[in-house]
C-alpha cells in the first residue's frame, strides 16, 4: 500500500537554532501535502500544506519545500523557540477522493533552552 | 462555534464490553473520519465518511463499525472491545471539494480495554 517515511523520529535543537523535518511519499498520485502540530496530550493542528503546483511556501518561521520528482518535502523551522516543543506529523493525500490523507509516523522536536 | 468535539474524553472498558465514540462538527463538513494514534506509528485511519448515510473502511476498521445518520454527526462502535484498541482515537472532519482540503481534528478520546 501507499505509504509516507518521515525522519527523524526524534530531533533536539538549541533554542535560536532551525529544525529540519523530511519526508517521503509513495503514490505519484499525491498533491496536497499537510504538516501538523501535536503538543502533549492535545489534538493535531494544521500548521502549514502545500499543493503540488508549488515548490516551496512559507508563513513567518515556518516554511515546507516539495521535490515532486524525488516524492520528498520537508518541513523547515527557523529561529527555534521554546513553545516549538512538540510532535510534528507530515502527511501526503492518497489517489482516491474524499481528502484522504496518509500520516508519517511522527518527529518529536525538542528545543533545548 | 466549537469545531470537532469527541465524547467521551476517557473511557476504560473490559474485554467483550462494547462501546460507542461520538463525533459531532458545527462547519457543515461532508467528510469525516476516524483514526487511531498509537505511540510511534502515527495516525491511522479506521473508517470514513464522504457524507450523510455513506461510510467506507479506511487502513484498519476490522474490529470496528460506524454510522452517519445525520451529517453533523459520525459514530464509531466497538462491538466486543479487544486490548489490541487501546489507543487514543480521534476524529476529524473536513471540506468537499474538487481538491484536497484540511482536515480539522477533535481533541480525542482516550480509550483502555483491559
Amino acid at each position: 500500500g501507499e505509504n509516507v517515511e518521515q525522519h527523524p523520529s526524534t530531533l533536539s535543537v538549541q533554542e535560536g537554532d532551525s529544525a529540519v523535518i523530511k519526508c517521503t511519499y509513495s503514490d505519484s498520485a499525491s498533491n496536497y501535502f499537510p504538516w501538523y502540530k501535536q503538543e502533549l496530550g492535545k489534538r493535531p493542528q494544521l500548521i502549514i500544506d502545500i499543493r503540488s503546483n508549488v515548490g516551496e511556501k512559507k508563513d513567518q518561521r515556518i516554511a515546507v519545500t516539495l521535490n515532486k520528482t524525488a516524492k520528498h518535502f520537508s518541513l523547515h523551522i527557523t529561529e527555534t523557540q521554546p513553545e516549538d516543543s512538540a510532535v510534528y506529523f507530515c502527511a501526503a493525500s492518497l489517489r482516491s477522493s474524499a481528502s484522504k490523507i496518509i500520516f508519517g509516523s511522527g518527529t518529536r522536536l525538542s528545543i533545548r533552552p | 462555534n466549537a469545531g470537532v468535539t469527541q465524547t467521551p474524553k476517557f473511557r476504560v472498558l473490559k474485554t467483550g464490553q462494547s462501546m460507542t465514540l461520538l463525533c459531532a462538527q458545527d462547519m457543515n463538513h461532508e467528510y469525516m473520519y476516524w483514526y487511531r494514534q498509537d505511540p510511534g506509528m502515527g495516525l491511522r485511519l479506521i473508517h470514513y465518511s464522504v457524507g450523510e448515510g455513506t461510510t467506507a473502511k479506511g487502513e484498519v476498521p476490522d474490529g470496528y463499525n460506524v454510522s452517519r445518520l445525520k451529517k453533523q454527526n459520525f459514530l464509531l462502535g466497538l462491538e466486543s472491545a479487544a486490548p489490541s484498541q487501546t489507543s487514543v482515537y480521534f476524529c476529524a472532519s473536513s471540506f468537499s471539494g474538487q481538491f484536497n482540503q484540511p482536515q480539522h481534528f477533535g481533541d480525542g478520546t482516550r480509550l483502555s480495554i483491559l
